[in-house]
């Protein structure tokens, strides 16, 4: 089945150190997206790539970083995790942009623990 | 800019109850609207969707009508089940934004018991 995986579903990780979550991609789509989820809230774009196009949004802090070295891969980078970043990190996928109705696939999400 | 607002919960209903669960939307443009679930642990799974007014998405039972004179979408269900327990988003997306972003709102946590 065509799908979107991320990997490790769990990271732990101490307070400053580097970490990269992963997603891969069978579906061949052009965008790939990276969302926060804290407890009990609703997922929180933090960027988006169009092919190798990357779109920041921006309240999103530069603590944050992505790289898409080809269509079936997306990385996020946290460069200097604070404790305000333990969350669900959610990968999500869509085909082109300009078709709204067009619904994202996601993964199953990163949960991010900071020690 | 763009919101939706949704029911707060939990909403608690015993198996076989009839459920709603309310979304309304603000938007500049002529947004698709989407219902996406999420189970215990899990990402998110589309649910059902509406590109259009007066469209009606189903899907395993739960249906969802595009109401552009209200402004609103609101789920229903016509006999829950325990498995169907998990929190519930409302989410639009315009299509004048020039990619699909969604605007998500801050979900509805459905509990039922046997």
């Amino acid at each position: 089945d065509a799908m979107v995986i991320q990997n490790p579903r769990y990271q732990v990780t101490q307070f400053g150190k580097p970490v990269t979550l992963s997603c891969s991609q069978t579906l061949n789509h052009n965008v790939m997206y990276w969302y926060q989820q804290k407890s009990s809230q609703a997922p929180k774009l933090l960027f988006h790539y169009y092919d190798k196009d990357f779109n920041n949004e921006a309240d999103t802090p530069d603590n944050f970083q992505s790289r898409r070295p080809n269509t079936s891969f997306c990385f996020l980078d946290i460069r200097s995790p604070g404790l305000g970043d333990a969350a669900m990190y959610l990968c999500a996928t869509s085909p082109e942009p300009g078709r709204s109705n067009q619904p994202q696939h996601f993964g199953d999400g990163t949960r991010l623990s900071i020690l | 800019g763009d919101s939706v607002t949704q029911m707060e919960g939990p909403v608690t209903l015993s198996e076989e109850a009839f459920l709603t669960i309310n979304c309304t939307y603000t938007a500049t443009g002529y947004p698709s609207l989407f219902w996406y679930v999420q189970y215990p642990g899990e990402g998110l799974q589309l649910l059902l969707k509406a590109t259009k007014a007066d469209d009606k998405g189903s899907n395993k039972g739960f249906e969802a009508t595009y109401r552009k004179e209200t402004t609103s979408f609101h789920l229903e269900k016509g006999s829950v089940q325990v498995s169907d327990s998990a929190v519930y988003f409302c989410a639009l997306s315009d299509q004048n934004t020039g990619f699909q972003k969604l605007v998500f709102g801050t979900g509805t946590r459905l509990l039922v018991s046997p």
